[in-house]
């Protein structure tokens, strides 16, 4: 399977602890993104990258927030000092920038995070 | 229009009805209008990304329609089965990241 993965699938954590994510992307896709979605929301966007660089981040990410992608492979997103706000599902995508693909992301099945 | 909205919010239809949601999205600098179907547990999965003003997309039983003079698409699918049961999100991408409506939640009964 060469899908996008995400591990771990959920995570129970108390108030106050860190936590840490990892995404790994469709192989041949440069683009990485991370996305939140809360209870009767859509998705928001968190964050992206372009290889190993991240291009954009949301004003949604505080400073407990941080990404990175340091072979240009797969991704982790941290969260420090967890807050019952934080508890959402965390989605990953991936795209590449070839021609024709029209920036087609794809997803993983997301980290359900549930801060207690 | 200052956001991605989709009605309805939910929908029960019975197998074998032909359904439609609608989402509405700013119009101006638009670039990609993205339709995703999302199952209980799974990956969203990508149905359309579609750019251009009158396009119109199929894959099997789902169809849509795009409007970027008026910011709306409409998904389409006919005869639905238990198995279309998922919530269908679309996203408005001006750029590289999505911005993704509420969604709409379908539920289709024997």
């Amino acid at each position: 399977d060469t899908g996008v993965s995400q591990d771990p699938r959920h995570k129970i954590t108390k108030r106050g602890q860190n936590v840490t994510f990892r995404c790994d992307p469709i192989s041949e896709h440069n683009r990485l993104y991370w996305y939140r979605q809360t209870l009767g929301q859509g998705p928001e966007f968190l964050t992206y990258f372009q290889n190993e660089a991240q291009l954009e981040k949301s004003r949604l990410l505080s400073d407990r927030f941080s990404a990175e992608r340091p072979k240009g492979s797969f991704s982790t997103l941290e969260i420090q000092r967890t807050e019952q706000g934080d508890s959402a599902m965390y989605l990953c995508a991936s795209s590449t920038t070839a021609e024709r693909s029209n920036n087609e992301q794809f997803f993983g099945p997301g980290t359900r995070l549930t801060v207690l | 229009i200052l956001n991605v909205e989709q009605s309805p919010q939910s929908l029960h239809v019975q197998e074998g009805d032909s359904t439609n949601f609608t989402c509405s999205f700013p119009s101006s600098n638009f670039y990609a209008l993205h339709w995703y179907r999302w199952e209980t547990a799974k990956s969203p999965e990508a149905l359309f990304v579609m750019t251009l003003n009158g396009d119109e997309k199929k894959k099997g039983r789902i169809s849509a329609t795009l409007n970027t003079k008026e910011g709306y698409s409409y998904l389409y699918i006919k005869g639905s089965q238990p198995e279309d049961s998922a919530t269908y999100l679309c996203a408005r991408r001006p750029g590289n990241k999505l911005t993704f409506g509420t969604g709409t939640q379908l539920k289709v009964e024997l």
